[in-house]
């Protein structure tokens, strides 16, 4: 089946503890990216990958890194995560060819919490 | 990219059609129409888009104003599983995807 998994689902962690969220795909997709949401501010990019070893900033990247060393993975790292990162994440990916991009499929979603 | 304005919310008896209008009358020539939708706190998930020409999927129909400065989606049978909050964006070339406020759907058996 294809799909996008995120690990973990829920994570509750305390503020300066540095964490890894995993997000894998399997559809053998070029494009990856990373999204916040928060109540009433919408869905907001963190970060994007065109393919491995290229990552971009999108608007929200304050906090956050990283990583595309494998085409189907793509971990969004917090070094030292303060409360104003409790949200509600979203890893995405998609082809890249001609008029797919915005075609993205999303995981499941991670609910983190920082205290 | 392209403003959309959508209803906050809107109602549909089960098994009929539900119609989600759209406005995105500063949609420039190259921007597509998409159309995601969110199950609560669930990953948001693609429907259709659309340029200029009507689309219909397994899911969807989307109709595009000749003028393209607005469309509707068709979800032709609702069903309680299509309760949901839709979003219409505009976007071209690598822009980012961002969700507005969309429209939240309520089916109602």
């Amino acid at each position: 089946e294809a799909q996008v998994t995120q690990n973990p689902r829920y994570l509750i962690t305390v503020t300066g503890k540095k964490l890894t969220v995993t997000c894998s795909q399997n559809m053998n997709h070029e494009y990856m990216s990373w999204y916040r949401q928060d109540p009433g501010l919408g869905l907001r990019q963190i970060y994007y990958s065109m393919n491995v070893e290229v990552t971009d900033k999108g608007d929200v990247p304050e906090g956050y890194k990283v990583s595309r060393k494998e085409k189907r993975n793509f971990p969004l790292i917090l070094e030292s995560p303060s409360p104003n990162q409790t949200s509600l994440y979203f890893c995405a990916s998609s082809h890249l060819t001609s008029g797919r991009h915005h075609e993205q499929y999303f995981g499941p979603g991670t609910r983190l919490t920082v205290t | 990219d392209a403003k959309t304005t959508q209803p906050p919310s809107m109602d549909c008896a089960e098994g009929r059609a539900a119609n989600l209008p759209c406005n995105h009358s500063t949609i420039s020539g190259n921007e597509y129409v998409y159309w995601y939708r969110q199950i609560h706190s669930q990953g948001p998930q693609y429907i259709i888009h659309g340029l200029k020409n009507n689309e219909t999927n397994e899911m969807a129909s989307l109709i595009i104003t000749e003028d393209r400065k607005s469309s509707t989606l068709i979800l032709p049978h609702a069903t309680l599983r299509d309760t949901a909050v839709y979003y219409c964006i505009a976007l071209s070339g690598n822009t980012p995807l961002v969700f507005g406020k969309g429209t939240r759907l309520s089916v109602i058996a």
